[in-house]
């Protein structure tokens, strides 16, 4: 167990829809990334938080945002959902920028 | 050119093998260096991690780095079967003021009992 956790393990919506994914980071981690895997795919980076603060941008599409709460815990918003937007979403967390990254189980969204 | 380039695998080999995965990459400024595992459907699960170049050692895993070539490698003793996932390499480099993680793609190892 890394210590990190996401809600919910699974999600199932339909095409068009919003969903939300939680991420709670490690307990004195002050960053948070998040990456999108699709099916046998590498791991893509999409946006990383610190202390609250965007602190980097990857391959993240307009239609998916997040933020991070002062607790530090961070949600991923998904809008407009396409079927391609079906993966497995993970959360990673980290002491500080560029620290070792400890992963959480993931979100498996599908989207029909 | 990918900043880190892996070979997708899959690679199978028999229970008790000795495994050899490799990352390479194209900036010299990386400093930091880890190895994931990940099993299918979970999260990666950070194995090792090293700053210096050599040898590091952890049970039956060994991480070595080799900053002239600009090569990293894990090598696994008597592979076993619960060792099947992918391996994915990784690395940290100060770029911009910004301390930048980057994955390579993960290899794919089946070890066979």
């Amino acid at each position: 167990d890394s210590g990190v956790t996401q809600t919910p393990k699974h999600l199932i919506t339909a095409t068009g829809q919003r969903v939300t994914l939680r991420c709670s980071p490690r307990s004195g981690d002050l960053s948070v990334y998040w990456y999108q895997q699709s099916l046998d795919q590498g791991l893509q980076f999409l946006i990383h938080y610190y202390n609250g603060e965007e602190r980097a941008k990857g391959n993240i599409l307009e239609r998916f945002s997040a933020q991070q709460f002062p607790d530090l815990h961070s949600e991923l918003n998904l809008s407009s959902l396409e079927l391609g937007d079906s993966a497995l979403y993970f959360c990673a967390s980290s002491v500080d920028t560029g620290d070792t990254q400890y992963f959480g189980p993931g979100t498996r969204l599908t989207v029909l | 050119q990918k900043e880190v380039e892996q070979d997708p695998g899959p690679l199978s080999v028999p229970e008790g093998a000795i495994v050899s995965l490799n990352c390479t990459y194209s900036n010299s400024a990386f400093q930091y260096f880890m190895w994931y595992r990940q099993y299918s459907r979970k999260g990666p699960e950070l194995l090792m991690y090293t700053y210096s170049s050599g040898n590091k050692e952890d049970g039956r895993f060994t991480a070595q780095v080799d900053k002239s070539s600009k090569y990293i490698s894990l090598f696994i003793r008597d592979s076993q079967p619960s060792d099947s996932a992918t391996y994915l390499c990784a690395m940290s480099v100060l770029s911009g003021g910004y301390q930048k993680v980057t994955f390579g793609t993960g290899t794919k190892l089946q070890v066979i009992p």
